[in-house]
């Protein structure tokens, strides 16, 4: 099971520009997560899907912060326009049944974004 | 809103001794977890911890949950280099709902 997957891994871009984060679950789970990782606010959820809709969005910033889910195996999260202060690790999480009494989330590799 | 607190933020703690960190939240809870995060990756799931007195054991590491004190340990036994990493305890307040991560515990084991 190859896990997972995110691209790209680092991301570094400009103030003002439009970064794309993309997220591959592990197949077959029915839950994506996206959270935020800084020092300051530490491991933050951002929003979540069930079988490609949007469950919770409430920690979303705002309006710059985007994401979708087109289909069971991708999902992006858009920043439009960034800021620097959305510098962050972003993780895509996937469970396979949210909420089944042992089932856990499973963590992709994040990616860095810098922007300067 | 959900808090969770972690104690203590930082461990320094030499290798064969015992340690437990803690992990206290502030609203009735589902479900508890404990996940270790080595530097510059991802997070890994170590414990799902369902109901009160609920222990769990891995290794040199074991998990436990008083939900009447909202409280949830992670003992260290013995500790071996290879442990150091940061714990995070995260709490999920519904079924189905969002976890809440604490600000977690940044373990280094020294020889």
């Amino acid at each position: 099971d190859a896990g997972v997957i995110q691209s790209p891994r680092h991301e570094v871009t400009e103030m003002g520009q439009e970064v794309t984060l993309r997220c591959k679950p592990i197949s077959g789970h029915d839950y994506l997560f996206w959270y935020r990782q800084t020092m300051m606010r530490g491991l933050e959820l951002l929003i979540y899907f069930n079988n490609n809709v949007p469950i919770d969005d409430s920690g979303m910033p705002e309006d710059r912060f985007s994401a979708k889910m087109p289909n069971a195996s991708f999902s992006t999260l858009k920043i439009q326009p960034s800021e620097p202060r959305d510098s962050a690790v972003y993780f895509c999480a996937s469970s396979l049944f949210w909420g089944a009494p042992t089932d856990t989330q499973y963590f992709g590799p994040g990616t860095r974004l810098t922007v300067l | 809103e959900l808090k969770v607190e972690q104690n203590p933020l930082f461990l320094s703690m030499q290798e064969g001794k015992n340690y437990t960190i803690y992990c206290n939240y502030s609203t009735t809870s589902d479900r508890l977890y404990w996940y270790r995060q080595d530097p510059g990756k991802s997070l890994e799931s170590l414990f799902v911890l369902l109901s009160n007195g609920a222990v769990k054991q891995e290794g040199r590491l074991m998990a436990s949950l008083d939900t009447k004190a909202r409280l949830s340990t992670l003992h260290i036994t013995a500790a071996v280099h290879d442990l150091s990493a940061t714990y995070f305890c995260a709490v999920e307040a519904g079924t189905a709902s969002k976890l809440t991560f604490g600000t977690g515990t940044r373990l280094q084991v020294t020889l």
